[in-house]
């Protein structure tokens, strides 16, 4: 089945305690990205990457850091989070910067103490 | 990118057509209107995208306007399960460049039983 996973599900951690969030899609898609949603902002883009080793800002990339080694992973670190990180996020891939569809991930709800 | 402007909340009886309306005055010719929803804050899903013909698919169907200032999504047999908040977005394909989605806070859609 095609999907985009992450894990955790659910977090709930401390102010400064390093945490990653990873993400995995299983349909050999190029173009990663990485959300955040907030009530009343909607959906905020933090990282992007648009192959292996190609990765660049969104709109709200502070406090956040990416990686893309493997086409299929594209995980998420927090290297020191902050009550402000505390969050919905979603993880999304599409096949290539032209495809009309994202698939996204089932989210992870983290907290930050 | 264009703007777009969707009510904040509609109901629907279960069985009944739901016509979901996006209002998008400012949108250029090269772009597209998307249509995503996300159920209970799950991940988005995608559901229909065009241009400037109306497109239909196992999902839904979208009407745009000849002027393309304006569309609907028609869920043509609402379900419980459509229960949902539904964006509406528009956006460009392009060969360049980070190929984001902009979420705005969409409308939530309640199908009444």
């Amino acid at each position: 089945e095609a999907q985009v996973t992450q894990n955790p599900r659910y977090l709930i951690t401390v102010t400064g305690k390093k945490l990653t969030v990873t993400c995995s899609q299983n349909m050999n898609h190029e173009y990663m990205s990485w959300y955040r949603q907030d009530p009343g902002l909607g959906l905020r883009q933090i990282y992007y990457s648009m192959n292996v080793e190609v990765t660049d800002k969104g709109d709200v990339p502070e406090g956040y850091k990416v990686s893309r080694k493997e086409k299929r992973n594209f995980p998420l670190i927090l290297e020191s989070p902050s009550p402000n990180q505390t969050s919905l996020y979603f993880c999304a891939s599409r096949r290539d910067r032209v495809s009309d569809t994202q698939y996204f991930g089932p989210g992870t709800r983290l907290t930050v103490l | 990118d264009a703007k777009t402007t969707q009510p904040t909340s509609m109901d629907c009886a279960e069985g009944r057509a739901a016509n979901l309306p996006c209002n998008h005055s400012t949108i250029s010719g090269n772009e597209y209107v998307y249509w995503y929803r996300q159920i209970h804050s799950q991940g988005p899903q995608y559901i229909i995208h065009g241009l400037k013909n109306n497109e239909t698919n196992e999902m839904a169907s979208l009407i745009i306007t000849e002027d393309r200032k304006s569309s609907t999504l028609i869920l043509p047999h609402a379900t419980l399960r459509d229960t949902a908040v539904y964006y509406c977005i528009v956006d460009r394909i392009s060969n360049f460049g980070n190929e984001k989605l902009t979420f705005g806070t969409g409308t939530r859609l309640t199908i009444i039983p």
